[in-house]
């Protein structure tokens, strides 16, 4: 079962603008993290903001984290072709997690020239 | 430092064959995970090997095992396989120290094709 949820599904953009994606999960959570996948390629890690943390940035990507609403948010901002790729949210959750995280299902996004 | 490393990137196989997928984490890191990734199910935890024992295992059957070797490096095998075992079939090595996941280092993944 996936733990997290994702929206939207995919997104289509044209360069220079913002590209904003969502993830909800279920359970109480250590820290969140977020990763690309170019196309049928392994997972490279964006950012992880913990539990004790609202929000966090690197580079051109901001990461907000509510955990009353179970939710998070990635922001790319001035979003480049090379930025095209799957997105996905991961938790890890509980304690002796141990290399387990859970994956949502992931935003597909397309940034056009 | 070299990333994870997974051989083979692609295979393919009938039903009812086994297949052993290898994967060399970086250097230092003693932690190694596996993930399936399909179409319709996402990404699944398989388990996750530490100097050589397993300390975590998703909800796989029996078909699905692994191991690890003193120097780190992880094999998992799947037996008698089936048209659903077709998948991207990704490796993570973590230093493996914290009892909670941090960053996970993947692979390219190795593409398996069930006939």
């Amino acid at each position: 079962s996936q733990q997290g949820e994702e929206d939207p599904q995919a997104l289509s953009i044209q360069e220079g603008e913002n590209a904003t994606m969502n993830c909800s999960y279920k359970t109480s959570i250590n820290n969140l993290q977020w990763y690309r996948q170019n196309s049928g390629r392994g997972l490279v890690h964006l950012i992880l903001i913990r539990s004790n943390e609202r929000e966090k940035h690197s580079g051109r990507l901001r990461v907000t984290l509510d955990t009353s609403k179970k939710s998070s948010s990635l922001l790319i901002t001035a979003s480049r072709a090379a930025d095209t790729a799957s997105y996905f949210c991961a938790t890890d959750a509980g304690t002796d997690s141990w290399g387990k995280l859970q994956f949502g299902a992931g935003t597909q996004v397309v940034v056009t020239p | 430092k070299a990333g994870v490393t997974q051989t083979p990137r692609y295979l393919i196989k009938t039903r009812g064959q086994q297949v052993t997928l290898s994967c060399s984490p970086i250097s230092g890191h003693r932690s190694v995970s596996w993930y399936q990734q399909t179409p319709g199910q996402g990404l699944q935890f398989l388990f996750e090997y530490f100097s050589e024992t397993q300390r975590n295992k998703g909800n796989f059957p029996g078909r699905f095992s692994g191991r690890q070797f003193s120097n780190s490096r992880s094999e998992m095998n799947v037996s008698t396989l089936e048209l659903g075992d077709s998948a991207l079939y990704l490796c993570a090595s973590t230093p493996g120290d914290r009892y909670n996941t941090g960053e996970l280092f993947f692979g390219e993944g190795s593409r398996l094709t069930v006939l």
